[in-house]
């Protein structure tokens, strides 16, 4: 099974700054197979980057993927309010699919 | 519009069974890989099972495997997941996802139904 681990557990920042999520995987991931998800108090996850670096369909372009191999990172350009939430990275490139145990956006 | 409902969750003993159904409508069910994701209260995203990339196997996570079962009925455009020998760390709010788009990954979310697992 593939183990991901991300940083910060906890990022606190202000809106309009710039925001930086890191994913990192146990062993390597196809680029092809890893998700990023942002989740809200009380919502299901929504999918924001597919492919690593892919956005989905409606997702701002503030929103960007990057990485390779064993390290992911998601960067969010330009904080707005409605971006405060948790954010996973998930593979799904193996058998068994898993989900880093996520990265909570806070405001400052 | 795709919607997908999940229904059957409730409060059940351990050692005990439930099944969880996910309603579907706005595409053609048989033509789309599903899966289960579940959340514990307060924490993180779990995979549960899900079809293969190329639809021609069920997976399911260590946690489960020989306890939970995955199907569906494409008739009633539906998925199921039959859940025995429960414990309490099964309790969770499970979500089925639907892999939609070109993309591979989770496209669209379900809201969930909650599973308490306790005496």
């Amino acid at each position: 099974e593939i183990v991901l681990t991300q940083s910060p557990g906890t990022l606190s920042l202000s809106p309009g700054e710039r925001a930086t999520l890191s994913c990192r995987a146990s062993q390597s991931v196809s680029s092809s197979f890893l998700a990023w998800y942002q989740q809200k108090p009380g919502q299901a996850p929504r999918l924001l980057i597919y492919g690593a670096s892919y956005r989905a369909t409606g997702i701002p372009d503030r929103f960007s993927g990057s990485g390779s191999g064993t390290d992911f990172s998601l960067t969010i350009s330009r904080l707005e309010p409605e971006d405060f939430a948790v954010y996973y990275c998930q593979q799904y490139g193996s058998s068994s699919i898993t989900f880093g145990q996520g990265t909570r956006l806070e405001i400052k | 519009e795709v919607q997908l409902v999940e229904s059957g969750g409730g409060l059940v003993q351990p050692g005990r069974s439930l099944r969880l159904s996910c309603a579907t409508s706005g595409f053609t069910f048989d033509d789309y890989a599903m899966h289960w994701v579940r959340q514990a209260p307060g924490k993180g995203l779990e995979w549960v099972s899900g079809d293969s990339w190329n639809r021609r196997h069920i997976g399911y996570a260590d946690s489960v495997k020989g306890r939970f079962t995955m199907s569906r009925d494409n008739a009633k455009n539906s998925l199921y997941l039959q859940m025995n020998s429960l414990r309490g760390e099964d309790t969770a709010l499970y979500y089925c996802a639907l892999v939609y788009g070109d993309t591979n990954a989770f496209d669209i979310w379900g809201q969930g139904t909650m599973v308490t697992v306790s005496s």
